[in-house]
């Protein structure tokens, strides 16, 4: 079945550590989306990629880096920057990024900072 | 500035109470506007797309309908099983961000 993947899907960090968010999709869709969910709050946009190697930074890219090295993958970096990373973080995707195109969400990576 | 208000943000009912799901937007051009179910500790599902002001869908006891500045999600007789958070989302003719409610979360009652 196509979809996207996301992993792991439960994550344990210490202050200061650099952690990777994996998303994979197998849905031939050009556009990628990392978004972020807090309780309250709607999903807030990271990074998004509309082609291979080329991305741009959302509402909330500060503290965040990503690649598109590869069409299907979309791997997002908390770094130690992001000073409040606790968070439900969402991968999605969408045939290209130029129409009213749906988007498909993996299960979601849920990051807890200790 | 492009926004989506969602109400009630919490939402009980007896199964069989059929009710109303409100998503009130502001857009610079509404390029659509997305329904989608979410689940606890799961992704979003996508439930529907409308375009233009008096479109309506339907998908079992799921009914979504849109007027120019909002959209209503209507659930007729609904059942435990669909007892989730229901987010909507605009996008804008101009850019290719998705702009997000912060949901409604329906509990239905057996």
């Amino acid at each position: 079945d196509g979809g996207i993947t996301q992993s792991p899907k439960y994550l344990f960090r210490k202050e200061g550590q650099n952690v990777t968010l994996s998303c994979e999709q197998n849905l031939n869709h050009d556009a990628m989306y990392w978004y972020r969910q807090d309780p309250g709050q709607g999903l807030r946009l990271i990074y998004y990629s509309q082609i291979v190697n080329d991305f741009q930074k959302g509402d909330i890219a500060e503290g965040y880096s990503v690649s598109r090295e590869k069409k299907e993958s979309f791997p997002l970096t908390v770094t130690s920057a992001q000073k409040n990373p606790t968070a439900f973080y969402l991968c999605a995707s969408s045939i290209d990024a130029s129409g009213a195109n749906v988007l498909t969400f993996g299960a979601g990576s849920r990051l807890t900072v200790l | 500035e492009d926004q989506v208000t969602q109400s009630p943000e919490a939402l009980r009912l007896q199964e069989g109470e059929s009710s109303s799901l409100n998503c009130s937007y502001t857009v610079s051009g509404l390029r659509g506007l997305f329904w989608y179910r979410q689940d606890p500790g799961k992704g979003p599902e996508f439930l529907f797309t409308l375009y233009s002001a008096g479109e309506e869908k339907e998908k079992e006891r799921l009914k979504a309908t849109l007027t120019k500045k909002e959209s209503f999600l209507h659930i007729t007789a609904p059942k435990p099983e669909d007892s989730a958070t229901y987010l909507c989302a605009v996008q804008a003719w101009t850019g290719n961000q998705f702009y997000f409610g912060t949901g409604t979360s329906l509990t239905v009652i057996p």
